[in-house]
């Protein structure tokens, strides 16, 4: 089973760019999220969702946007890359909130 | 606003021994999670707690929950080398999917 993929592991962005970070699931799970992790801190939340056209904000949604057109992807949007987006960035995945959720393999992103 | 304090944030043990670390958090929540992430690696689930008392084992790890006392252990019983990792524990606000993470436990397990 594949779970949760993410696109891609690495990049480097210039200050100003745009890029998209894909993340895909195969567990047709109504739930998914963006997190980042910082150096030596836990993770917050960017933005969540909880089915199909369904979006909403997390803790530090800023800088962002998602979109959820289908059950199975959630791309997360940075429009205008600041160095305060280097980051690792995991996608995940659950069936619900009373459940495990499933990670994916994250996405290193320095902006420079 | 909801804060989760862990500690310690750093724990060398040696093999065989046991510790627990602690979860603290700072308003009512009735879902705590534990995961446990390798360097370089992504997040894995280990525990889910859903109410007051749940308590939860696998292996060497044993995860437990009081709602009152806002607080979560994660007790490891006659550590090995492979437990090396990074624990945290993450609350959900109250009934809502915003989860917030503690600031994670480092443990090194020395042979």
């Amino acid at each position: 089973n594949a779970g949760v993929t993410q696109t891609p592991k690495f990049r480097i962005l210039k200050i100003g760019q745009s890029m998209t970070l894909q993340c895909t699931q195969d567990m047709n799970h109504n739930y998914m999220y963006w997190y980042r992790q910082d150096p030596g801190m836990g993770l917050k939340l960017i933005y969540y969702s909880v089915g199909a056209g369904i979006t909403d904000k997390g803790e530090v949604p800023n800088g962002y946007n998602v979109s959820r057109s289908t059950t199975e992807d959630f791309p997360l949007r940075l429009e205008l890359a600041a160095p305060s987006q280097t980051s690792v960035y995991f996608c995940a995945s659950s069936y619900s909130q009373t459940v495990q959720a499933f990670f994916g393999q994250g996405t290193r992103l320095t902006v420079v | 606003e909801l804060k989760v304090e862990q500690n310690p944030l750093f724990l060398s043990m040696q093999e065989g021994k046991n510790y627990t670390i602690y979860c603290n958090y700072s308003t009512t929540s009735d879902r705590l999670y534990w995961y446990r992430q390798d360097p370089g690696k992504s997040l894995e689930s280990l525990f889910v707690l859903l109410s007051n008392g749940a308590v939860k084992q696998e292996g060497r790890l044993m995860a437990s929950l009081d709602t009152k006392a806002r607080l979560s252990t994660l007790h490891i019983t006659a550590a090995v080398h492979d437990l090396s990792a990074t624990y945290f524990c993450a609350v959900d606000r109250g009934g809502s999917e915003k989860l917030v993470f503690g600031k994670g436990t480092k443990l090194t397990v020395n042979p």
